[in-house]
């Protein structure tokens, strides 16, 4: 199992529609939750943090979090073309006695006009 | 956020050469800074990990005498591909985060490799 598993998509969406985005993970200890978005052949850049269970919005975008569950979503409302890109999430992973930033391999998203 | 910077942003070079990508965090002390290389539309892989002052940990894979990582400052990381192939053209880029990697990591802006 993957420590970081999201569907890969692709994940096609109409212009005005809302957009999920899913994640699992497997480390029930975990405690810090991010999205990234990369647009192709860009960088990631970070666009969500969230760390408590339940939702926290920002602007078009809501992560959700339930920890019991394993599992940590990303909502974009109102979707538009300019937010087609891949949306990476992460999450910081214990692995031995380390713990380090681990990423999914990413969901892809298009936005149709 | 965090600003980090990368640069060359691109690079061509000759086989058998060797290219120096820089990492640089801006405003923050990075003690951690991650290599990543991606082809195209695949995912991030991440390549090594590198703590201020420490050896680079390397994945599992990754040749450690063609990929020399060095991160001698809190704000400076470098990764060395040395005697490129046409194989390692790839996007490389490099993340900084701080606390031991425990937290959010900034990306810079990497840097496409293509090696003729």
């Amino acid at each position: 199992q993957k420590e970081v598993e999201q569907n890969s998509g692709p994940l096609s969406v109409p212009e005005g529609a809302i957009a999920s985005l899913n994640c699992t993970y497997s480390d029930r200890v975990s405690q810090s939750f991010f999205w990234y978005r990369q647009y192709s052949g860009k960088s990631p850049e970070l666009i969500m943090s969230i760390y408590s269970n339940g939702d926290k919005e920002d602007g078009r975008f809501t992560a959700q979090l339930n920890k019991a569950s394993q599992y940590v979503s990303l909502l974009i409302r109102d979707s538009q073309p300019s937010d087609s890109a891949t949306y990476l999430c992460a999450v910081i992973i214990s692995s031995g006695s380390a713990r380090q930033l681990t990423f999914g391999s990413g969901t892809q998203l298009t936005v149709l006009p | 956020g965090a600003v980090v910077s990368q640069h060359p942003s691109w690079v061509i070079c000759k086989s058998g050469t060797s290219v120096k990508i820089e990492c640089r965090s801006l405003d923050f002390q990075a003690t951690t800074m991650f290599w990543y290389r991606q082809f195209p539309k695949q995912s991030l892989m991440l390549m090594a990990t590198s703590n201020e002052g420490s050896k680079a940990t390397y994945e599992q894979g990754v040749e450690k005498d063609k990929f020399l990582i060095n991160h001698a400052s809190l704000t400076l990381s470098t990764l060395t591909v040395t005697s490129a192939h046409p194989e390692d053209s790839s996007f490389y880029i490099c993340s900084a985060s701080t606390r031991g990697g425990r937290t959010e990591a900034f990306f810079g802006q990497g840097t496409r490799l293509t090696v003729v």
